[in-house]
Order: structure tokens, then C-alpha cells, then sequence
């Protein structure tokens, strides 16, 4: 049973457009949620969470958007640049809890 | 600041041998600490996680164990290699009462 989906396994944008990547989760417990980056052979890097208490957060170019009502949130990257060119992850996760659920990951290309 | 490492970075291992991961933490104390497997094409999977010394829970039952000798010391074991337990294997931690988590650089693990 897959609780967290990303259902784009791929996404090309061009540099300097929005890139926007998207994240469905099936279990209503989950009440905090992370999106990772990850480039080959290295470790996934944090980039931005939100509380189920919120619905947007933004840090610089990453805003989280979260839509409790639809079980879904989005990462939005603006303007997009080549280095952004990554495999992104999101993560849920039960307050309490230490067990986060990862998507299988979608892979950004920005193109220059 | 705090600092995660790992080694090896990459293993090859015969099937039936035993394996030993170890991951250390910096600038930190009392971390909860993770190991994670990626199979190629798939999210990040919990193996173990740990909140203290001692402490360990297992989510996925396998052939791998897991300990925690010191507060920021994290092995992860295997007696008996398996085809199956080839992978990327990343160890991560959070603070205590935070969710955000941050990765190691992780061990590419071939079982031949």
C-alpha cells in the first residue's frame, strides 16, 4: 500500500519557468510533511516542510502548498534554474511518530 | 554545525557474507537516528530507527539487524548477505522533537 504517491516520475521545465512537483498521500494521520532533494549517489538533502496547521510555506525559491481536504501538496520552484535539476522526494510523517513514508521520487530536468 | 558520516561509500560483498555499515554523527547530542534503504527506481524505504542508546525498532523484517553502541553511533548489520540486500543504504537523523531529517551520504551496496 503505497501512503505516499508521486505520480510524475519525471518532469522537464525550462530555466527561469515555475517547476511544479506534485505529492498525494493516502493516510489522513499524517499531520507533517517534507520534500527532499536528491542528486545521484548522494543523500537526499532537506528542503522544505510543512505542519498540517498550515497551508503554504515558503523558504526563497521553494514554497510548499498543502491541501488537507484533497490529501495533497505541491512543491513550487520559481524560477527554476539548471542546478535545480534533481530527483525530488516528499515525505509524510504521524506527530509522535518516527516513521516517515517517502514517494518514489520525481526526477526534475530544468532545462538552459 | 552538525555533520553525518558514512562508510563505507561503496561495498561489494559476496552473498553469505556479513556486512557492517556504521554511521557517526557531529554537533549534536541525543539524536533520533535512521537507516534507510533505496532500491534502484524506488523511494527510500525505513529499515530502523533509533531514539536513543540501545533503542532500536525495526520496521522491515529482514535479515538485517541494527545497533546503537553510543549516542551518536548507528551500525547496521547483516550475519548472511542476500542477492536482495543490494541497494543504497543511508543513515539520517533528526533532533529530538524536530522532524526535519538530514542524510548521510550513503553506502552503495552490491551483493554478488
Amino acid at each position: 500500500d503505497q501512503q505516499v504517491k508521486q505520480n510524475s516520475p519525471s518532469l522537464s521545465v525550462q530555466e527561469g519557468r515555475i517547476s511544479i512537483l506534485n505529492c498525494d498521500y493516502t493516510n489522513s494521520m499524517f499531520d507533517y510533511f517534507l520534500w527532499y532533494k536528491k542528486y545521484p549517489a548522494e543523500g537526499p538533502t532537506f528542503l522544505i516542510s510543512i505542519s498540517s496547521i498550515k497551508d503554504k510555506n515558503e523558504d526563497g525559491r521553494f514554497t510548499v502548498f498543502l491541501n488537507k481536504s484533497a490529501k495533497h501538496l505541491s512543491l513550487h520552484i520559481v524560477p527554476s534554474q539548471p542546478g535545480d535539476s534533481a530527483v525530488y522526494f516528499c515525505a509524510a510523517i504521524t506527530s509522535g511518530t518516527y516513521k516517515y513514508i517517502f514517494g518514489t521520487g520525481t526526477r526534475l530536468k530544468v532545462l538552459a | 554545525s552538525q555533520t553525518i558520516h558514512q562508510w563505507p561509500a561503496t561495498l561489494v560483498q559476496p552473498v553469505g557474507s556479513p556486512l557492517s555499515l556504521e554511521c557517526t554523527v557531529e554537533g549534536t547530542s541525543n539524536p533520533n537516528l535512521y537507516w534507510y534503504r533505496q532500491a534502484a527506481g524506488r523511494g527510500l524505504q525505513l529499515l530502523f530507527y533509533s531514539v536513543g542508546i540501545g533503542q532500536i525498532s525495526s520496521e522491515v523484517p529482514q535479515n538485517l539487524s541494527a545497533s546503537r553502541p553510543q549516542d551518536r553511533q548507528f551500525i547496521l548489520s547483516s550475519k548472511k548477505l542476500l542477492l536482495s540486500d543490494s541497494g543504497f543504504y543511508l543513515c539520517a537523523w533528526s533532533p529530538q522533537g524536530g522532524y526535519e531529517q538530514y542524510f548521510g551520504p550513503g553506502t552503495r551496496l552490491t551483493v554478488t
